[in-house]
């Protein structure tokens, strides 16, 4: 069965340190792979995706950068943390099945 | 560009209340029609889906038409239980990238 991982799930970090996610898909090959964002009380924005390896696509000029070394496999970085990069951030990917887009359950980022 | 407008909440309903989620789209094709479900704490969940106009999705006592004379996908649910209690998204998908583009998401509250 086709699943995906997202971790951690909760983050506490500073002001001006880096980030690192990580998104993790099993059971499929070359799947379209998505980076979301949900601030407090808004909906979800589109930062990146990704159609195949190395490739990447930002929707939005921001402080953060994707990356996807492996077929399955999706990174979300920053090198210096900013205070509006808190939020709930969500790794997806497109089935090609009737369920259509999978998410990842999620990581909340706090910068303090 | 493509875009969701969504009914405002928060919504408050005591049980067995009918449930009415307005949502209107803008799109330049023929888009793929969604709405996500979003307990607390926990990722999103594809609700239901139509993929086409006057298709109907249906799950877990949840409907929504893909009407495109009016451009909507309104949500309802004859009787919600507390159960319910969640942040409703609507979403569409550009045919073109299968980019997701969501609405703010709908925040429902049901009292036993």
């Amino acid at each position: 069965s086709q699943t995906i991982h997202q971790w951690p799930a909760t983050l506490v970090q500073p002001v001006g340190s880096p980030l690192s996610l990580e998104c993790t898909v099993e059971g499929t090959s070359n799947p379209n792979l998505y980076w979301y964002r949900q601030a407090a009380g808004r909906g979800l924005q589109l930062l990146f995706y990704s159609v195949g390896i190395g490739q990447i696509s930002s929707e939005v000029p921001q402080n953060l950068s994707a990356s996807r070394p492996q077929d399955r496999q999706f990174i979300l970085s920053s090198k210096k943390l900013l205070l509006s990069d808190s939020g709930f951030y969500l790794c997806a990917w497109l089935g090609w099945t009737a369920r259509g887009y999978t998410f990842g359950s999620g990581t909340r980022l706090t910068v303090v | 560009g493509d875009s969701v407008t969504q009914m405002e909440g928060p919504v408050t309903l005591s049980e067995e209340a009918f449930l009415t989620i307005n949502c209107t789209y803008t799109a330049t094709g023929y888009p793929s029609l969604f709405w996500y479900v979003q307990y607390p704490g926990e990722g999103l969940q594809l609700l239901l889906k139509a993929t086409k106009a006057d298709d109907k999705g249906s799950n877990k006592g949840f409907e929504a038409t893909y009407r495109k004379e009016t451009t909507s996908f309104h949500l309802e649910k004859g009787s919600v239980q507390v159960s319910d209690s969640a942040v409703y998204f609507c979403a569409l998908s550009d045919p073109a990238d299968y980019k997701l583009s969501f609405g703010a998401g709908t925040t429902v509250t049901v009292r036993a």
